[in-house]
C-alpha cells in the first residue's frame, strides 16, 4: 500500500539554524500539506501546495517558513532560522484531489527539537 | 478561535463495549468531516469520513453520526478492542485546501 514517508524521523538543531524537513508524498497525489503538532496540542495546518505553488497557508507559516517540490517526488519544508517554539512534530500529508471527499494521508512525522 | 472542539480529553471503555467520541464545531460552512486515529510517534491515520449532506456513515465497527443543526458529530466504535486505544482527532474541511483538527480524545480500551 502506498504511503507518505518523511525524513529524518528526529532532527535536533540549535536555535537560529536552518532545517529542512523532507517528505515523499504518495506518487500519484497532486496536493501536499504540512501540519505540525506541538507536544500535547492539536494538529495545526501550516501550508498546502498544488501545481508548484502555495495554495493556502496559516498565520503560523510566516517568512521563516518555505516549501518546495524540488523534483517529481520530494516535498520539503524549510525553516530558515529556528526558534525554540518551533519544536514540534511536523507531519507531511498528501491527497489525490482537493475539496471534499478526499482524505489526506499523513506521513509518520519528523520530531524537531530546537535547543 | 477553536472551530473544532473535542471536549473530552480522555475516555476509558471496557473491551467489547461501545466507545463514543464526540466533536463539536462552530463553522456552519464546514462541508466534510473526518476522523483520524493516531498512535504515539506515528502520523494520523484516516478512519472514516462523512459529508455534510449525510447524517450517518458506517464502515465495519466504526460509525460516524453528524447532527448539522447541533453542529456535532460523533464516532461510535463497537465493539471496542484494545487495539483501538489511541488518540482520535476529528477534522473539518475548511476552504479548499485544509482541514482543521480538534484537540483529540485519548481512548483507552481496557481488556
Amino acid at each position: 500500500e502506498p504511503e507518505v514517508t518523511q525524513t529524518p524521523s528526529h532532527q535536533v538543531t540549535q536555535m537560529g539554524q536552518e532545517v529542512i524537513l523532507r517528505c515523499v508524498p504518495i506518487s500519484n497525489h497532486l496536493y501536499f500539506y504540512w501540519y505540525r503538532q506541538i507536544l500535547g496540542q492539536k494538529v495545526e495546518f501550516l501550508v498546502s501546495f498544488y501545481n508548484n505553488e502555495i495554495s493556502e497557508k496559516s498565520e503560523i507559516f510566516d517568512d521563516q517558513f518555505s516549501v518546495e517540490r524540488p523534483d517529481g517526488s520530494n516535498f520539503t519544508l524549510k525553516i530558515r532560522s529556528t526558534k525554540l517554539e518551533d519544536s514540534a512534530m511536523y507531519f507531511c500529508a498528501s491527497s489525490g484531489a482537493s475539496g471534499s471527499g478526499y482524505e489526506q494521508f499523513f506521513g509518520p512525522g519528523t520530531r524537531l527539537t530546537v535547543l | 478561535d477553536q472551530q473544532v472542539k473535542q471536549n473530552s480529553p480522555s475516555l476509558s471503555v471496557q473491551e467489547g463495549r461501545i466507545s463514543i467520541l464526540n466533536c463539536d464545531y462552530t463553522n456552519s460552512m464546514f462541508d466534510y468531516f473526518l476522523w483520524y486515529k493516531k498512535y504515539p510517534a506515528e502520523g494520523p491515520t484516516f478512519l472514516i469520513s462523512i459529508s455534510s449532506i449525510k447524517d450517518k456513515n458506517e464502515d465495519g465497527r466504526f460509525t460516524v453520526f453528524l447532527n448539522k443543526s447541533a453542529k456535532h458529530l460523533s464516532l461510535h466504535i463497537v465493539p471496542s478492542q484494545p487495539g483501538d486505544s489511541a488518540v482520535y482527532f476529528c477534522a473539518a474541511h475548511s476552504g479548499t485546501y485544509k482541514y482543521i483538527f480538534g484537540t483529540g480524545t485519548r481512548l483507552k480500551v481496557l481488556a
